[in-house]
């Protein structure tokens, strides 16, 4: 089964500041990588998604996140933070392969809350 | 209304009561998600809808009691909750059922107190 690490549970940034969130998942196969944003008393919002390809993704808001198989990382990118970007961030990872017990699941981290300080 | 709705947005129940939560699908999708989401802990998937028909149970307790009477509606009844049932509960839905691969569009969750 596939599984999905956050390291960093809380990271705070100035407002203009770069910005890296880590994520590291573990899947025996291509995974399908996802980060979602979660405003507060929000629902998820699709930032980006990974499948194949070209392994540098652009997302919405100006966030992009880089594939590295060899790292089995997924870590979202922004090159200078807003206030308005402070929210929770999950990454997920998604099966490419269906097993034997049919339809995989999304699998979530825990999350990384993100402050933004002026 | 656009994407995903839910009602109520917020509950507060007692444990012998017996509330519904409903979530609503504007996509046209045809797979439809329960999650339950708790402090500190990942999403849990509850229950899996695809085409009406459930796909998933995530080994939930029976006093949970999920309904998709269509593509565009899921209710998850609930009864004889526990207090850490406490939690925010998040509808989402995806084009097909493949929960691994599609992308999911979630509402904006129930926060749901059980005293």
């Amino acid at each position: 089964a596939q599984s999905v690490t956050q390291p960093d549970i809380h990271i705070t940034v100035s407002e203009g500041a770069s910005l890296e969130l880590r994520c590291n998942y573990s899947y025996g196969a291509t995974p399908y990588l996802f980060w979602y944003v979660q405003s507060p008393g929000q629902g998820l919002q699709l930032l980006l998604k990974y499948f194949s390809g070209d392994t540098l993704v652009q997302g919405i808001k100006g966030f992009e996140a880089e594939f590295k198989r060899s790292q089995s990382s997924f870590n979202l990118r922004k090159p200078s933070v807003h206030w308005s970007d402070a929210a929770e961030y999950f990454c997920a990872v998604g099966a490419s392969v269906i097993s034997n017990f049919g339809n995989e699941k999304l699998t979530f981290g825990t999350g990384t809350r993100l402050t933004i300080i002026p | 209304e656009t994407g995903v709705t839910q009602t109520p947005r917020h509950l507060v129940m007692g444990m012998t009561n017996k509330k519904s939560l409903k979530c609503e699908q504007h996509l046209g999708h045809n797979a439809m998600y329960w999650y339950k989401q708790s402090a500190k802990k990942p999403l849990e998937l509850m229950f899996v809808y695809n085409f009406k028909e459930q796909t998933e149970n995530n080994s939930v307790p029976s006093r949970f009691s999920p309904e998709c009477p269509n593509s565009s509606h899921l209710f998850l009844h609930l009864h004889t909750l526990q207090p850490e049932d406490s939690a925010l509960y998040l509808c989402a839905s995806s084009q097909a059922g493949a929960s691994g691969t599609d992308t999911q569009y979630f509402g904006p969750g129930t926060r749901l107190t059980v005293l």
